[in-house]
């Protein structure tokens, strides 16, 4: 079993705040790193696919990085919102089993006023 | 768009029942999973296809079947329904093979509670 680790696993901050989590996983056999925003009541929604090392993808206020030879992914999301609020989730393939997602627990942020 | 639709969205079920979770996407996705969702816990992989007529083990397979006849359909079975299966389980699809690197759509859930 794939070790896949989020932190911090929840985030309180106020309305306008940065913030950025972080996703661990195995530097070895790496093929691609997903992004997931899940909101309570909802089902998870891509944000992000990362395939090469020193990739950047950006949507809107959200970004995101990712080293693959030292095996971690930031988020980082800017201004935050209330609608922010939600579980964020990273999920690692590897290339020994490209058809299945490792997750890891999640980071949940919750964004007041 | 329907997407990733899974029925019914909750259960209440006894102590070895048996019942079958539907699972059906229109995206022509050949890879589906079924996962489940416990608290303090990420998703877990229960059973996943690459495509009609296969089938492989995901991390927690025990106590589930699947099978796979048609592109769109996946359901997941509970053989004899245990206390411990009690869970949010999420249907998923997404493009395959590899290569092609998408992401998966997941279904709204099914809330299962087992008596």
């Amino acid at each position: 079993i794939l070790n896949v680790e989020q932190s911090p696993q929840s985030l309180h901050v106020q309305e306008g705040d940065s913030t950025n989590f972080t996703c661990s996983f195995p530097s070895s056999n790496f093929y691609a790193l997903h992004w997931y925003r899940w909101e309570t009541a909802k089902s998870p929604e891509a944000l992000f696919v990362m395939t090469l090392n020193g990739d950047e993808k950006k949507k809107g206020r959200i970004s995101a990085t990712l080293n693959t030879k030292e095996g971690y992914s930031y988020l980082y999301i800017k201004g935050s919102q209330p609608e922010d609020s939600a579980t964020y989730l990273c999920a690692f393939q590897n290339t020994g089993t490209a058809s299945k997602l490792t997750f890891g627990t999640g980071t949940r942020l919750q964004v007041t006023l | 768009n329907a997407g990733v639709t899974q029925t019914p969205k909750f259960q209440v079920l006894k102590t070895g029942q048996s019942m079958t979770l539907q699972c059906a996407q229109d995206m022509n996705h050949e890879y589906m999973s079924w996962y489940r969702q416990d608290p303090g816990m990420g998703l877990r992989l229960i059973h996943y296809s690459v495509g009609a007529g296969i089938t492989d083990q995901g991390e927690v397979p025990n106590g589930y079947n699947v099978s796979r006849s048609t592109t769109e359909d996946f359901p997941l079975r509970l053989l004899s329904a245990a206390p411990s299966q009690t869970s949010v389980y999420f249907c998923a699809s997404r493009q395959f093979p590899t290569g092609s690197y998408q992401p998966q759509h997941f279904g709204d859930g099914t809330r299962l509670s087992i008596l």
